[in-house]
C-alpha cells in the first residue's frame, strides 16, 4: 500500500484547506485512513479517522466542528478539510492507514501500518 | 495532552543499547497492545513495532519492544547514526475512545 499527499498549502487565517491521500496500488473503501497532525517541532496528533469495520468516521475532540474527512471510491483518495484556519494549524498533515480490531478479550487494538509523506500546511496572513 | 509519557530524549554511543520507556494507565497501556514508530529527521512516521513486540517485514531485530502492566519499553540495540530519529508509543485509550501517541523521545548517538 502506497499512500501519496498532495501538496504543500499556504493559507490565511479563517480559510480552509484540503488535502488529498492518493491510496496506490489498493482500494480505499478497503482501507481505514486516518488523518495525524504534526505541529513544528511537536509530537504526533490524531485527528480521526474512518472506521472500515463501523462504516462510520470519528473526530478526534480538538477537531470536531471544523474538520472532514471523506473518501472518493472512483480514485481511490480520501480527503481532509480542515476550516475556519488559525495560526496554530500549521504543520505537517499526514494521512495514514489504521488497522483497528477486537482482541479475544474484547479490548479495541489499534496501531497505524501504512503512512502517506506528509502535506505541509502554513496558515499565515 | 497526551495519556502517555516518554522521556524527551536519550543518547549513547554507536554499538551500544538504548531503552526508551512509555508510560501510560489501566485505560490505555494496561489493557490494549502498544505500537512503535520511528520518525527520521523531515520525513513521515513508520510503524516500528505493532502489538507489543511485533516487527513489520523489514524492520530488523535490533528493535524490539516489550509491555508490563502500565508501561512499555523500546529497545534498540547496536545503536547506529542512522537510528538517530524520534520514536512514538501509540495505543488505544479505551477511556477516550480514541488512539493516543506518546510525548515522543528524540534519540541522540554520540
Amino acid at each position: 500500500v502506497q499512500l501519496v499527499q498532495s501538496g504543500a498549502e499556504v493559507k490565511k487565517p479563517g480559510a480552509s484547506v484540503k488535502v488529498s491521500c492518493k491510496v496506490a496500488e489498493y482500494i480505499v473503501t478497503k482501507l481505514s485512513i486516518h488523518w495525524v497532525r504534526q505541529a513544528p517541532g511537536k509530537g504526533l496528533e490524531w485527528m480521526g479517522g474512518f472506521e472500515a469495520e463501523d462504516g462510520e468516521t470519528v473526530y478526534a475532540q480538538n477537531f470536531q466542528g471544523r474538520v472532514t474527512m471523506t473518501e472518493d471510491i472512483s480514485t481511490d483518495t480520501a480527503y481532509m478539510d480542515l476550516s475556519d484556519l488559525r495560526s496554530e494549524d500549521s504543520g505537517m498533515y499526514y494521512c495514514a492507514t489504521g488497522i483497528a480490531y477486537y482482541d479475544s478479550n474484547g479490548h479495541r487494538q489499534f496501531y497505524y501500518d501504512y503512512w502517506g509523506q506528509g502535506t505541509r500546511v502554513t496558515v499565515s496572513s | 495532552q497526551s495519556v502517555l509519557t516518554q522521556p524527551p530524549s536519550v543518547s549513547a554511543a554507536p554499538g551500544q543499547r538504548v531503552t526508551i520507556s512509555c508510560s501510560g494507565s489501566s485505560s490505555n497501556i494496561g489493557n490494549n497492545y502498544v505500537s512503535w514508530y520511528q520518525q527520521l529527521p523531515g520525513t513521515a512516521p513508520k510503524l516500528l513495532i505493532y502489538e507489543n513486540n511485533k516487527r513489520p517485514s523489514g524492520i530488523p531485530d535490533r528493535f524490539f519492544g516489550s509491555k508490563s502492566d502500565t508501561s512499555a519499553t523500546l529497545g534498540i540495540t547496536g545503536l547506529q547514526t542512522g537510528d538517530e530519529a524520534d520514536y512514538y508509543c501509540g495505543t488505544w485509550d479505551t477511556s477516550l475512545r480514541a488512539p493516543s501517541f506518546g510525548t515522543g523521545t528524540k534519540v541522540t548517538v554520540l
